[in-house]
């Protein structure tokens, strides 16, 4: 069935430093990327999302990247800030599929 | 505008009792989704509605669960005969679009099952 692989698990940067997370789906009709934001107790808020007709897109900080050929995408934030420390879901959906296949989370810690 | 609305954001039900949730879209959404989310896991899709109708619910248990989005009020999920395993966070999420695509996500509903 569809899934959506997510790493690292946990990731503990310094302030300042760069986070990259990387996830691989297995459905090859997904068109559709996005990641969202968890803080501890809330919401998921969408920070970025990228179709399959580019291979990155950036906001800011955060940049995401996509390879279709290898079914990856990638999340990068850059000059992280304690306020960046949360956990971080990618997911894939779009094409023939009406809903979205997250990821197992990667929580980020960003030491000042 | 008001971004997705769920009530009650906490819900203490006993083994047996039935669970009422309810999610109101943002203004302009016509497509609901949700998504059951057990303690430090991901999001679990459940199903997808449009008005008064069920698109996809795959991701639904078959008993004991139901969801509907009428016409006219929230989208609600309903939840019989609830079981400690039932317990977790529940959020809805609306979109303007099909597919997936541009979902935001209300404040969850926590649920307790004692």
């Amino acid at each position: 069935g569809e899934n959506v692989e997510q790493h690292p698990s946990t990731l503990s940067v310094q302030e300042g430093d760069s986070a990259v997370i990387k996830c691989t789906y297995s459905d090859s009709a997904s068109n559709y990327f996005p990641w969202y934001k968890q803080e501890l107790g809330k919401r998921p808020q969408l920070i970025i999302d990228i179709r399959s007709n580019v291979g990155e897109k950036k906001d800011q900080r955060i940049a995401v990247t996509l390879n279709k050929t290898a079914k990856h995408f990638s999340l990068h934030i850059t000059e992280t800030q304690p306020e960046d420390s949360a956990v971080y879901f990618c997911a894939a959906g779009g094409g023939a599929t009406n809903k979205l296949i997250f990821g197992t989370g990667t929580l980020l810690a960003v030491q000042p | 505008n008001a971004g997705v609305m769920q009530n009650p954001r906490h819900l203490v039900r006993r083994r047996g009792q039935e669970a009422r949730l309810r999610c109101s879209p943002m203004k302009g959404h016509s497509h609901v989704y949700w998504y059951r989310q057990l303690p430090e896991e991901g999001l679990k899709f459940m199903v997808y509605l449009q008005k008064e109708n069920i698109i996809d619910e795959s991701g639904m248990p078959k008993e004991r669960f139901s969801a509907e989005f009428p016409k006219e009020g929230p989208s609600i999920l309903r939840i019989q005969q609830v079981v400690r395993g039932d317990s977790a966070a529940y959020f809805c999420a609306s979109s303007p679009l099909e597919r997936g695509f541009g979902q935001f996500f209300g404040p969850g509903t926590r649920l307790t099952v004692l």
